[in-house]
């Protein structure tokens, strides 16, 4: 979905840097999510943010936080990346209306971490 | 035990054939989402169920609340619907349970 950026759209990084993948949504949305993306396993929750003021755990947030900036953008960052964090990553801005609307996914980010 | 379960895993079919991908579910869901991941990664959402069956061009999609239940058709396959399918429940607390997906290959 056009309105719906991340960045990088890839990234190759060593075992123990700090990472920030970024987020930015012009849908308006309240809500934001984190996703991570595993061969063989379905999306699993990183975080997510209900607005600037709310943030809250997934059942994946050990190793992970997260950075709501603004209505717009929503950053996650892996504070010591380590090889099991590789995946693809997935921005989810969702409207207020929750699982009963359009579920909208941002076009992924791939990191490989050696 | 995941809570959302799809089948098959993987799926070859010849262009043309009819295609079912089935979906259960073990939990309370207010809502049942088909979506599809294109092989560059990207995801975009087809269906959002909460009842009876919906259409969109040649794909329909249908629900069982009963049965805990849903599957999704496409008619007359082609092979630009190879993809990877997502079914995904969400609860009342918006969050979603996903399914692992269904990995669809189409064969001119």
């Amino acid at each position: 979905d056009a309105d719906v950026t991340q960045t990088p759209r890839n990234r190759i990084t060593k075992t123990g840097k700090r990472i920030m993948l970024e987020c930015s949504q012009t849908k308006g949305h309240d809500r934001m999510y984190w996703y991570r993306q595993d061969p063989g396993l379905g999306l699993r929750l990183i975080y997510y943010s209900f607005d600037v003021k709310d943030i809250n755990k997934g059942e994946i947030s050990d190793g992970y936080s997260v950075s709501r900036q603004a209505q717009a953008k929503f950053s996650l960052s892996l504070e010591s990346a380590i090889p099991n964090q590789t995946a693809l990553y997935f921005c989810a801005p969702n409207h207020l209306a929750g699982v009963t609307d359009t579920q909208y996914f941002g076009p992924g980010t791939r990191l490989t971490v050696l | 035990k995941n809570e959302v379960e799809q089948s098959p895993q993987n799926l070859t079919a010849q262009e043309g054939e009819f295609i079912t991908i089935n979906c259960s579910y073990s939990v309370g869901i207010s809502a049942l989402h088909w979506l599809q991941q294109h092989p560059g990664g990207g995801i975009v959402s087809l269906f959002m169920l909460s009842s009876g069956k919906k259409k969109h061009g040649r794909l329909i999609a249908t629900i069982n609340i009963q049965e805990k239940h849903s599957s999704l058709h496409i008619t007359a396959s082609h092979p630009r619907d190879s993809a990877v399918y997502i079914c995904a429940g969400g609860n009342t607390g918006n969050q979603f349970y996903f399914g692992t997906g269904t990995s669809l290959t189409v064969i001119p």
